[in-house]
């Protein structure tokens, strides 16, 4: 089984452009998670989604970011507009539902720069 | 909330030599307890986890962490390590019942020929 994909693998964009990051969780898993990784910050997570409905997004840092889950199967993580201290590196991670414990699936990621 | 401490932030250590590295939780009645593992340019692998029962767990690659209820710690430890040790180790905690995972800064480890 496929894990979890994430695309682009890497950006590099210009500061004021938009970035769509995608995603795809594992089939048959309901939770997915959105994190952001920098060497200041560290592992942040971000929103995550339960059967395609967003619970909890209070670590998303300002209104520049935006994130859907139109289906079970694909995710996106949008910044509009994109400014230099985004540069980081962006996981998603997928579990199945919240049952006996939660053990998240995490994709390669995408590093984003943003010149 | 819940938070995580990784005391190191590096360990260099040299091949077969034998590591831990340190991870505190906040205080909580009951806590899933994670550690997961980052090689250069990959996303997290899962290298074991506490659930309940036992206090030592074994997990993949030779490491095995203790679960201490009364220090609020859960070190892994491995005993001989090897070239391709060489990643960084998060430690995540997690409250029972809740989905959020919070994870500690990470630890550099570096072996050493």
């Amino acid at each position: 089984d496929a894990g979890v994909i994430q695309s682009p693998r890497h950006e590099v964009t210009e500061m004021g452009q938009e970035v769509t990051l995608r995603c795809k969780p594992i089939s048959g898993h309901n939770s997915l998670f959105w994190y952001r990784q920098t060497m200041m910050r560290g592992l942040e997570l971000l929103i995550y989604f339960n059967n395609n409905v967003p619970i909890d997004d209070s670590g998303m840092p300002e209104d520049r970011f935006s994130a859907k889950m139109p289906n079970a199967s694909f995710s996106t993580l949008k910044i509009q507009p994109s400014e230099p201290r985004d540069s980081a590196v962006y996981f998603c991670a997928s579990s199945p539902q919240a049952g006996e414990y939660n053990e998240q699936f995490f994709g390669p990621g995408t590093r984003l720069t943003v010149l | 909330a819940q938070s995580v401490t990784q005391l190191d932030s590096q360990v260099p250590v040299f091949e077969e030599a034998p590591v831990e590295l340190r991870c505190n939780y906040s205080s909580s009645v009951s806590v899933y307890l994670f550690w997961y593992v980052q090689y250069p340019n990959q996303g997290l692998q899962l290298l074991l986890k506490y659930l309940s029962g036992s206090t030592l767990v074994k997990g993949i690659n030779g490491f095995e962490a203790e679960f201490n209820k009364s220090q609020t710690s859960f070190h892994l430890r491995k005993p001989s390590v090897h070239i391709s040790d060489t990643a960084e180790y998060f430690c995540a905690v997690s409250d029972k019942g809740a989905q959020k995972l919070v994870f500690g800064q990470g630890t550099r480890l570096t072996i050493n020929p």
